[in-house]
């Protein structure tokens, strides 16, 4: 079965400082791409970042950039400088290969930026 | 900007009662979406349609069925709802079929099943 993992339920980091969110999946595919969703307290749900798994580059949004570690299966999320907007749910999700799209989706994080 | 709505943000319906969830998305995406989120599970696929009138099964399919009868609008239906439908339900769409592609949420609806 393909999973992804999440492992820290919950965060919390200080206003202008750098959190970083674990993510692991399972997957036997060698095509599939990975995404960081982000769920504030209005939740609605919103794309922070995505990853195709044969880019070996690590993306990078403006503050969000994710280490990318195809052989360990590992997707972390790091937030730089964080924000008070920041706060949320944040959601780990693959898309497996040769599906249409339907994303398989980790328990999620609950950050809380403090300031 | 792509704009996923439903239809209710909260709902509280009686155990027995048939409910409907509508979704409708303004951009002619392909594919649409429902999912499930309860705390400490995350979101789980219910059921999606990547056409008018065709529709694919998702991880938890019992107790729900879908329609997609218009492109932008896709229903999901509890034709008996019970206590352990209590849930928060999120639409979502893709422009086009892929793995590439980005997924735009609706602001999902609360429901309440007493």
């Amino acid at each position: 079965a393909q999973t992804v993992t999440q492992s820290q339920p919950e965060m919390s980091v200080q206003e202008a400082e750098t959190v970083t969110l674990s993510c692991t999946y399972d997957t036997s595919e060698s095509n599939y791409y990975l995404f960081w969703y982000k769920q504030p307290p209005s939740r609605q749900m919103i794309l922070v970042i995505r990853q195709e798994a044969y880019k070996q580059q690590n993306a990078t949004e403006n503050r969000f950039s994710v280490n990318f570690q195809k052989a360990a299966k590992s997707f972390s999320l790091k937030i730089s400088d964080s924000q008070l907007g920041d706060t949320a749910m944040y959601f780990c999700a693959f898309t497996p290969g040769g599906s249409q799209g339907n994303l398989i989706f980790g328990k999620g994080t609950k950050l809380s930026v403090k300031p | 900007d792509v704009k996923v709505t439903q239809s209710s943000r909260y709902l509280v319906k009686r155990t027995g009662e048939k409910v409907f969830l509508e979704c409708v998305q303004d951009m002619d995406h392909e594919n649409m979406f429902w999912y499930r989120q309860d705390p400490g599970l995350g979101l789980r696929l219910i059921y999606f349609s990547y056409d008018v009138k065709m529709k694919e099964k998702g991880d938890i399919p019992e107790g729900y069925s879908v329609s997609r009868e218009k492109k932008e609008r896709f229903s999901l239906i509890l034709e008996s709802a019970s206590t352990n439908q209590t849930s928060m339900y999120l639409c979502a769409s893709t422009l086009l079929q892929g793995v590439q592609e980005t997924q735009y949420f609706g602001p999902g609806t609360r429901l309440l099943v007493l």
